[in-house]
């Protein structure tokens, strides 16, 4: 099946930094979301981005289907971006959605 | 409008008994998704339902099922509890089968089991 990976696995910032998250995945894909898991544990829908660019306030995130990868951006870090980041791409001809193991982000104040 | 409702939201069992976890989609979406999330195996699949149907499985054992009434709410039940099955059970709805308008997410069941 489609293979999800993302990259830095941990990434700790200082407030204000800017970053990076990088999703790579090996098949093409017609769907692709990213999200935020706060600490309790809920998962917030970032962008929904199978292709192009969307940009929402400090976040914003690109994904190249040609290329296999999307990337997120988050400029001007707060405490609250802390949590875990996760790719989510599918359904996909197996007609499952598959995560990435996520990029734990801490930014500290 | 309301988010996607997951109760319980805690719940604790021990091992060998069974446990039903509900979730109540987003009004007007017919699609819902169960997912598992452990820190060894990250967020998996369990499956889909859509109009009262399964539409879709992941790789769990048969004690895992799940059941979808007319109203979209859905259950999923766990047989036979054991301590691997401690868990935060994540479910999602959508507006169809196969979305391309994205999925969200409830806040969780967290299940524990001793």
């Amino acid at each position: 099946g489609i293979q999800v990976e993302q990259s830095p696995p941990d990434l700790i910032l200082q407030e204000g930094a800017n970053s990076t998250l990088r999703c790579n995945f090996s098949d093409s894909v017609n769907n692709l979301q990213w999200f935020h898991q706060n600490p309790w544990g809920q998962l917030i829908n970032l962008f929904y981005i199978p292709s192009g660019t969307k940009q929402n306030g400090r976040l914003s995130a690109t994904t190249v289907a040609t290329e296999r990868y999307s990337l997120l951006y988050i400029s001007s870090s707060q405490t609250t971006d802390s949590g875990v980041y996760f790719c989510a791409v599918g359904p996909n001809r197996d007609d499952k959605i598959i995560f990435g193991k996520g990029t734990r982000l801490h930014i500290l104040p | 409008k309301a988010g996607v409702t997951q109760t319980p939201r805690y719940l604790i069992k021990t091992r060998g008994q069974q446990v039903t976890l509900s979730c109540s989609p987003i009004s007007g979406h017919r699609s819902v998704s169960w997912y598992q999330q452990t820190p060894g195996q990250g967020l998996q699949f369990l499956f889909e339902y859509f109009s009262e149907t399964q539409r879709n499985k992941g790789n769990f054992p048969g004690r895992f099922s799940g059941r979808q009434f007319s109203n979209s709410r859905s259950e999923m039940n766990v047989s036979t509890l054991e301590l691997g099955d401690s868990a935060l059970y994540l479910c999602a709805s959508s507006l169809v089968l196969g979305t391309n308008h994205g999925y969200t997410f409830g806040s969780g069941t967290r299940l524990t089991v001793v």
